[in-house]
């Protein structure tokens, strides 16, 4: 049980949907960072959340948002799904400088 | 453009034996390192970070940092079946005021039996 608590676990969308992943993170963790993971790949961030703000973003489209809520909760939004955006969707909280602990990810399909 | 990299491997050895995993990374004032083990289909875990230069030793694993050389590694001795995973470095550094993280692509280890 890493404290990061992630849903749904597998989605498959359609391209040209939206959809939105959730995350609920360790409580006092003010930071929440959403990272991307494509089959054989790194992670690559796209955007962090600090007191329900965004503070950094990646190279990610518009079409990619989120939202952070008071009680330690976010979300991903992404509308317009295209093919490549299927990948491991990592949520993860804590202080960057002192490593993350990430939530155990969704899996989307974009078909 | 900040970049980590890691050889994808994979990198294979016999069980017992020692597994060196090697990170090179772009910007000399990047201040914390770390090593992250991904099993497949499952999300990375933290398992050494290191923030100064030198040797960092915890149980099998040691991480060593030479920042002059903007290069960290990841030794794990006494290398076990179930250390086969992929191995991520991620490198911390500051973007326009906030703390971003950057990974490498991780190198796939496999430790034969």
């Amino acid at each position: 049980e890493t404290g990061v608590t992630q849903s749904p676990t597998h989605l498959i969308k359609t391209r040209g949907q939206q959809v939105t992943l959730r995350c609920s993170s360790q409580s006092g963790h003010n930071t929440v960072s959403w990272y991307q993971q494509a089959l054989g790949q790194g992670p690559q961030f796209i955007f962090q959340y600090y007191r329900e703000e965004e503070n950094g973003r990646g190279n990610f489209p518009p079409r990619f948002s989120g939202l952070q809520f008071p009680n330690y909760s976010s979300e991903l939004n992404v509308n317009a799904l295209e093919l490549d955006d299927s990948a491991l969707y990592l949520c993860a909280s804590s202080l960057p400088s002192r490593g993350y602990t990430f939530g155990s990810g969704t899996r989307l399909t974009v078909v | 453009q900040k970049e980590v990299e890691q050889n994808s491997g994979p990198l294979s050895v016999p069980e017992g034996a020692i597994a060196s995993l090697n990170c090179t990374y772009s910007d000399r004032v990047s201040q914390s390192f770390f090593w992250y083990r991904q099993y497949s289909g499952k999300s990375p875990e933290l398992i050494m970070s290191i923030y100064s230069n030198g040797d960092k030793e915890d149980g099998r694993f040691t991480a060593q940092l030479n920042k002059a050389s903007q290069y960290v590694s990841l030794l794990i001795r006494d290398s076990q079946p179930s250390d086969s995973a992929t191995y991520l470095c991620a490198v911390n550094w500051n973007s326009g005021g906030y703390q971003k993280v950057t990974f490498g692509i991780g190198t796939k280890l496999q430790v034969i039996p």
